[in-house]
């Protein structure tokens, strides 16, 4: 079976430093990576999804970007960490068929101070 | 471009009361519709998803949605809450933009009262 894992759960991170979010996928080959990012209220936002090894497409303009290593591999990164950066992250696959759903992990709730 | 909307953003009910959470979606095509489910601090849970045929789906923990191409609609049901229904409920959007992508609405936090 498939599963996803995301790390870390919580991060707690100084204005101006960098971020690594990493989240990987096993049990499944070429799928459809997801990142999104969840705000009080605002429901999912999709920040970026890639469908292949190096393939990123940025779905809004941030401080954020993305990338993907390896075909199950995703990466979610920033130089320099805003205040604004501070929410929960979750990462997500689907099969790259157009007719599925897209499983998600367990989120990372990054708080930068 | 697809679009969400989910015009409740809190609802209370009565334990062993019946829910209904609404959802409205813009595509121009037939969509993919899904709900989930979030607990607190949590990922997010496939509920069920509609793609084709019968407009009344099924899925887990007792709920159900109806897709109404009319109305433009795919509103979740819950015959009789449970407390550990109280969550938080996405719906969502499936469709072609470029590639496939989910869009998902703001969400609606569901409040089980004793």
């Amino acid at each position: 079976s498939q599963t996803i894992h995301q790390w870390p759960a919580t991060l707690v991170q100084p204005v101006g430093s960098p971020l690594s979010l990493e989240c990987t996928v096993e049990g499944t080959s070429n799928p459809n990576l997801y990142w999104y990012r969840q705000a009080a209220g605002r429901g999912l936002q999709l920040l970026f999804y890639s469908v292949g090894i190096g393939q990123i497409s940025s779905e809004v303009p941030q401080n954020l970007s993305a990338s993907r290593p390896q075909d199950r591999q995703f990466i979610l990164s920033s130089k320099k960490l805003l205040l604004s950066d501070s929410g929960f992250y979750l990462c997500a696959w689907s099969d790259p068929r157009p007719n599925t759903e897209a499983f998600f992990g367990q989120g990372t709730r990054l708080t930068v101070v | 471009a697809q679009s969400v909307t989910q015009p409740d953003i809190h609802i209370t009910v009565s334990e062993g009361a019946s829910l209904e959470l609404r959802c409205n979606y813009s595509y121009g095509a037939t969509p993919y519709l899904f709900w989930y489910v979030q607990s607190p601090g949590q990922g997010l849970q496939l509920l069920l998803k509609y793609f084709s045929g019968d407009t009344l789906v099924q899925g887990i923990k007792g709920f159900e949605a109806e897709f109404k191409r009319s109305q433009s609609s795919f509103n979740l049901r819950k015959p009789s809450v449970h407390w550990s229904d109280a969550a938080e409920y996405f719906c969502a959007v499936g469709a072609f933009s470029n590639d496939y992508k989910l869009s998902f609405g703001a969400g609606t936090t569901v409040t089980v009262r004793a």
